[in-house]
C-alpha cells in the first residue's frame, strides 16, 4: 500500500528554471494538498483541489501552479524557479469530510534546492 | 491572518516520564483541532484529534486536551519512548474548507534515554 507517492524526492534547479512536482495517492481521495516546510517552521499550504478538475489557492499560491487532470494525480509546478521558492514540498490527500475532519495523509516531500 | 503557535520550541524528557506540549491558536471558528508528528526525513503523521465541542480526548499513549477559555490545546505523551522523538505539530481544521488545515510551527521532542 504505497499511500501518497511524490517524485522526485530531491532536486537542484537554477533561478528561471521550471519543473513540475508529481504527487500521486492510492488512497481514491477526494482531496489534495500541495504544502511548502522551510526550516523551522510548520507547513503552510500552497494549492489544494476538492476533485478532479478542480483547484483552489491557499495561503502563499504566488509563483506556483497546479493541475488535477485525474483524481489520483495533483501536479505542482514553479514556471520560473526563485530562490524563495527553496524549501521542502509535501503533498497530502484526504477522503471527502462528510461533516467531519478526516485526516490528512502525507508524502515523504520533496527537497527543492534553487540557486 | 489567523494562526496556531506553540509556546515551547525543543521538550527534551526522559524515557519512561510523561510529555506535555502546549499549543495556542487563534482562530475560535475552527471545527477541529489536530496533532501531527514528523520524523526526520518524513512527512508529518496523524496522531489524534479533537472536534471544537469536546475537552479531552484520549488515544493509545496520547491525550489531548482542549481549553477554549484561553484558547489553548495540549498534546500529553504517556511513558515517553525513544520512538517518540520527533517535532509535532498542532494545526487547526476547518471542515467546510475543503478540509484544510493550518499548521504551527512545531515543537521537537527530544527523548533521553
Amino acid at each position: 500500500n504505497a499511500g501518497v507517492t511524490q517524485t522526485p524526492k530531491f532536486r537542484v534547479l537554477k533561478t528561471g528554471q521550471s519543473m513540475t512536482l508529481l504527487c500521486a495517492q492510492d488512497m481514491n481521495h477526494e482531496y489534495m494538498y500541495w504544502y511548502r516546510q522551510d526550516p523551522g517552521m510548520g507547513l503552510r499550504l500552497i494549492h489544494y483541489s476538492v476533485g478532479e478538475g478542480t483547484t483552489a489557492k491557499g495561503e502563499v499560491p504566488d509563483g506556483y501552479n497546479v493541475s488535477r487532470l485525474k483524481k489520483q494525480n495533483f501536479l505542482l509546478g514553479l514556471e520560473s524557479a526563485a530562490p524563495s521558492q527553496t524549501s521542502v514540498y509535501f503533498c497530502a490527500s484526504s477522503p471527502h469530510g462528510r461533516g467531519r475532519a478526516q485526516p490528512q495523509h502525507f508524502g515523504d516531500g520533496t527537497r527543492l534546492s534553487i540557486l | 491572518g489567523e494562526s496556531v503557535g506553540l509556546h515551547l520550541p525543543t521538550l527534551s524528557v526522559q524515557e519512561g516520564d510523561n510529555s506535555i506540549i502546549n499549543c495556542a491558536y487563534s482562530n475560535s471558528a475552527s471545527d477541529y483541532f489536530i496533532w501531527y508528528k514528523q520524523e526526520s526525513g518524513k512527512g508529518p503523521q496523524f496522531i489524534i484529534d479533537i472536534r471544537s465541542n469536546m475537552d479531552k480526548r484520549q488515544g493509545q499513549r496520547v491525550t489531548v486536551l482542549l481549553n477554549k477559555t484561553v484558547k489553548h490545546l495540549s498534546l500529553q505523551i504517556a511513558a515517553t519512548q525513544p520512538g517518540d522523538s520527533a517535532v509535532y505539530f498542532c494545526a487547526e481544521n476547518t471542515v467546510a474548507a475543503g478540509n484544510k488545515l493550518t499548521f504551527g510551527g512545531g515543537t521537537r521532542v527530544l527523548v533521553k534515554p
